[in-house]
């Protein structure tokens, strides 16, 4: 069975300074998929960042980036030069096989972000 | 990029009756979708996966009677609460993966909150 943990249920950061969500994952698939999502208050899911389990350098989109630490099975979050707007819920999730040709992702139970001015 | 929408994005019903809930993807063909529950400060669950063209996968301790699934095309799933009770108040969201895209991309429909009375 595959298991997301996410240890911080609520974090604040500085407008401007870089702030890293934790997430540790399991598995015993050898192939998987590690994505990070953005959930405002409004409730839709934003995309942010993804990491194949066989990609060998750390994904980066913009101000994010992902510290893929295979080893102990981490894929923190790094969010860069914080601005008000990233204040939200962030989610880490999982892909892996569920069987049957099918994939299915698997979600953490998240942390808050809040950007203090 | 790829768009899925939902309608309606709110509805209150009463206790006792049933609500359909629509899951579109407007600009690309899905095979598979997915429909989650999400309870309020809660992470996503996954209640089941919607197959074009055949029956759909429920998760585990999901009631598959009271939560009717229909994927009748590449574009549209619907998901019915029948006989809704309080306790299914929730916020559902879907989500489709396209056909012709990357094997990992899946796309968020904005929710659907659903107010049982």
């Amino acid at each position: 069975a595959q298991k997301i943990t996410q240890t911080q249920p609520g974090m604040f950061v500085q407008e401007k300074e870089a702030v890293t969500l934790d997430c540790t994952y399991d598995t015993s698939d050898p192939s998987y998929g590690l994505f990070w999502y953005k959930q405002p208050s409004s409730g839709e899911m934003i995309f942010l960042i993804y990491q194949g389990s066989y990609d060998q350098q750390n994904a980066t989109e913009g101000r994010y980036s992902l510290n893929f630490q295979k080893a102990r099975k981490s894929a923190n979050l790094v969010i860069s030069a914080s601005q008000l707007g990233d204040s939200a819920m962030y989610f880490c999730a999982m892909r892996a096989y569920s069987g049957a040709g099918s994939y299915q992702l698997t979600f953490g139970k998240g942390t808050k972000l809040s950007v203090i001015p | 990029g790829a768009v899925v929408s939902q309608h309606p994005s709110w509805v209150i019903c009463k206790s006792g009756t049933s609500v359909k809930i629509e899951c579109r993807s407007l600009d690309f063909q899905a095979t598979t979708m997915f429909w989650y529950r999400q309870f309020p400060k809660q992470s996503l669950m996954l209640m089941a996966t919607s197959n074009e063209g055949s029956k759909a996968t429920y998760e585990q301790g999901v009631e598959k009677d009271k939560f009717l699934i229909n994927h009748a095309s590449l574009t549209l799933s619907t998901l019915t609460v029948t006989s809704a009770h309080p306790e299914d108040s929730s916020f559902y969201i879907c989500s489709a993966r396209d056909l012709g895209g990357y094997s990992y991309e899946q796309y968020f429909g904005p929710g659907t909150r659903l107010t049982v009375t």
